[in-house]
């Protein structure tokens, strides 16, 4: 069975608006989740690692201030997407893993987002 | 230099045709490394971890060579739901388990 869900799978918005993406993981409490972003024919590029009860650690051109991230509990992190543009228009896709080697990442079904 | 460099293909084969797919690495420092598998508009998969001595997962083996910074998969055998993206994934050294991701290789097994 799925190792972690996101909601909603799809979503498509008007410009301005923001758009909040759940991450759950249904198999263990996941003290650190990942956020990434794949742009068509691209490779998923990392945005921020999520720390439960703690801020998120952002990747290099990542905004903390438009995408905000939330751990707050062992199995939940959201990602806001604030003021949204067409250019944020991507597939978000979240991961956890079960380990404090990182040998595995298991990875959310995504949320393609289209901003109009 | 891109970190992860992979021929973004495709790559179309007959059933049962052998295919294999090479990978580099700019990060000497890169301590894991793995193959993920992306199917059409869904999120990635772990396919296979790689090892220095090579690995075999079935049909499936990978090999890596620290020294030129080179990874490959090979596929036996292949099958009509092999066709996917497949992705050469590293992890350096140190990192909270930052995976970095190549573009991929896309596969398009035909009957």
């Amino acid at each position: 069975g799925a190792v972690v869900s996101q909601h909603p799978s799809w979503v498509i918005c008007k410009s301005g608006t923001s758009v909040k993406i759940e991450c759950r993981s249904l198999d263990f409490q996941a003290t650190t989740m990942f956020w990434y972003r794949q742009f068509p024919k691209q490779s998923l590029m990392l945005m921020a690692t999520s720390n439960e009860g703690s801020k998120a650690t952002y990747e290099q051109g990542v905004e903390k201030d438009k995408f905000l991230i939330n751990h707050a509990s062992l199995t939940l992190s959201t990602l806001t997407v604030t003021s949204a543009h067409p250019e944020d228009s991507s597939f978000y896709i979240c991961s956890v893993t079960r380990d404090i080697l990182f040998n595995e990442q298991f990875f959310g079904p995504g949320t393609r987002l289209t901003v109009l | 230099r891109k970190e992860v460099e992979q021929d973004p293909g495709p790559f179309n084969v007959p059933e049962g045709a052998t295919v294999a797919f090479n990978c580099t690495y700019s990060n000497s420092a890169s301590q894991s490394f793995f193959w993920y598998r992306q199917d059409c508009r869904k999120e990635p998969k772990l396919l296979m971890s790689v090892y220095s001595s090579g690995n075999e997962d079935g049909r499936f083996t990978a090999q890596l060579n620290r020294a030129s910074q080179y990874i490959s998969l090979l596929i036996r055998d292949s099958k009509l739901s092999d066709s996917a993206t497949y992705l050469c994934v590293v992890r350096s050294r140190g990192s909270q388990g930052n995976l970095i991701f190549g573009k991929g290789t896309k596969l398009s097994v035909k009957p």
